[in-house]
């Protein structure tokens, strides 16, 4: 079964700053998806950055940057010029391909990021 | 974008009542809708995919009979939680999808049961 572990809780970084944030997976396929979504205080769910396995370019989004290690079951967040809009909890997620797949998502345990002023 | 609402945003209810909580997908036909359950701090846990017409498919340790879903159209999936307990109350988030897309979320439902 897959897994999607995020070992840091809690994370902080100066406005203005370069934060990055931590996630491993565990997959036996070799075509998928991973994502970052933000869940701010209001709680909604926000689509950062998305990643497919098969690309070996890190995927870019403004100032959300990835690092994608496919051998390594690695896929960090690095967010440059850290605002105090990005305190939020992250949440890194894994979904198989999507032929012939139900589309489930598989969460980390998520990261709180606290952006100081 | 693709947007996702969700009714009631919050809702109280008593012990032993039921309560049904709406997904709707506004601008798209969604092919699977998903009902998660989120505690404060904690990660999002899947409760079960429905698609549209069909049975939904709940994940390993959530109680079908208590928590039951309705996909009646390509916009629409309900959550009714039956006969609610204290220990039901939570947020509950639903999301959709189109065949090869993202997820896209609701705003979410905060249950509390008195």
């Amino acid at each position: 079964a897959q897994t999607v572990t995020q070992s840091q809780p809690e994370m902080s970084v100066q406005e203005a700053e370069t934060v990055t944030l931590s996630c491993t997976y565990d997959t036996s396929e070799s075509d998928y998806y991973l994502f970052w979504y933000k869940q701010p205080p209001s709680r909604q769910m926000i689509l950062v950055i998305r990643q497919e396995a098969y690309k070996q370019q890190n995927a870019t989004e403004n100032r959300f940057s990835v690092n994608f290690q496919k051998a390594a079951k690695s896929f960090s967040l690095k967010i440059s010029d850290s605002q105090l809009g990005d305190a939020a909890m992250y949440f890194c997620a894994y979904r198989a391909s999507y032929s012939g797949n139900t589309g489930k998502l598989i969460f980390g345990q998520g990261t709180t990021l606290q952006v100081k002023p | 974008g693709a947007v996702v609402s969700q009714h009631p945003s919050r809702v109280i209810c008593k012990s032993g009542t039921s309560v049904k909580i709406e997904c709707r997908s506004l601008d798209f036909q969604a092919t699977t809708m998903f009902w998660y359950r989120q505690f404060p701090k904690q990660s999002l846990m899947l409760m079960a995919t429905s698609n549209e017409g069909s049975k939904a498919t709940y994940e390993q340790g959530v109680e079908k009979d208590k928590f039951l879903i309705n996909h009646a159209s390509l916009t629409l999936s309900t959550l009714t939680v039956t006969s609610a307990h204290p220990e039901d109350s939570s947020f509950y988030i639903c999301s959709a999808e189109r065949t090869g897309t993202e997820q896209y979320f609701g705003p979410g439902t905060r249950l509390t049961v008195t």
